[in-house]
């Protein structure tokens, strides 16, 4: 089952603009993970922010999270062409056993960055 | 380097064949996964482990099977049971709280 739906399903913006990507989840969540998958290949973690988190940095990458909303944001400043890829949110479950979350992802958003 | 490593890269399946996927990693981690990617579309979980010895079903178990007899290794089967295999798999590790390590996918085509 899906847990989270990311919008827009596809995003094109000029080099040098600011993206800016969003995902709604149905449950609570311990925590909800960024990941980023180039063509072809597997998805490279991003980013992490816990539930009782509400904004999270890491290089050009802004993530915020509303737990009232059930929503979440992935901001990419300054974008640049190896920046395209697709995006996918992924949420953990509020109860994990081991401390291993079994993840849930969204659908991804498409990211072109147009040269 | 630590990571993990996913073969076959391509892989071609004929009606009624099994065929496994490999997938090992070297990051002591505990729990293991494997998903299953359509074009376009999301990951679903096939199967999960967290830890040797023991693993349980994910959404779409139905048509494969796994084990996980060492920590490194989580080899995924996919039987002539499943109908429509044709997908990019994709493994992947934890050691909990701090996100995936995933492969680099086995692209799997029925022919």
């Amino acid at each position: 089952s899906q847990q989270g739906e990311e919008d827009p399903q596809a995003l094109s913006i000029q080099e040098g603009e600011n993206a800016t990507m969003n995902c709604s989840y149905k449950t609570s969540i311990n925590n909800l993970q960024w990941y980023r998958q180039n063509s072809g290949r597997g998805l490279v973690h991003l980013i992490l922010i816990r539930s009782n988190e509400r904004e999270k940095h890491s290089g050009r990458l802004r993530v915020t999270l509303d737990t009232s909303k059930k929503s979440s944001s992935l901001l990419i400043t300054a974008s640049r062409a190896a920046d395209t890829a697709s995006y996918f949110c992924a949420t953990a479950p509020l109860i994990s056993n081991f401390g291993n979350e079994k993840l849930t992802f969204g659908t991804g958003t498409r990211l072109t960055i147009i040269p | 380097d630590g990571g993990i490593t996913q073969s076959p890269k391509y892989l071609f399946r004929k009606e009624g064949q099994n065929v496994t996927l490999s997938c090992e990693q070297n990051l002591n981690h505990d729990a293991m996964y494997w998903y299953r990617q359509d074009p376009g579309q999301g990951l679903r979980l096939i199967y999960y482990s967290q830890i040797v010895n023991d693993f349980q079903k994910g959404d779409i178990a139905e048509g494969y099977s796994v084990s996980r007899e060492k920590k490194e290794s989580f080899p995924l089967t996919v039987t002539s049971a499943q109908k429509n295999p044709t997908a990019f798999y994709l493994c992947a590790s934890s050691a909990g709280g701090t996100g995936y390590t995933f492969g680099s996918g086995t692209r799997l085509t029925v022919v």
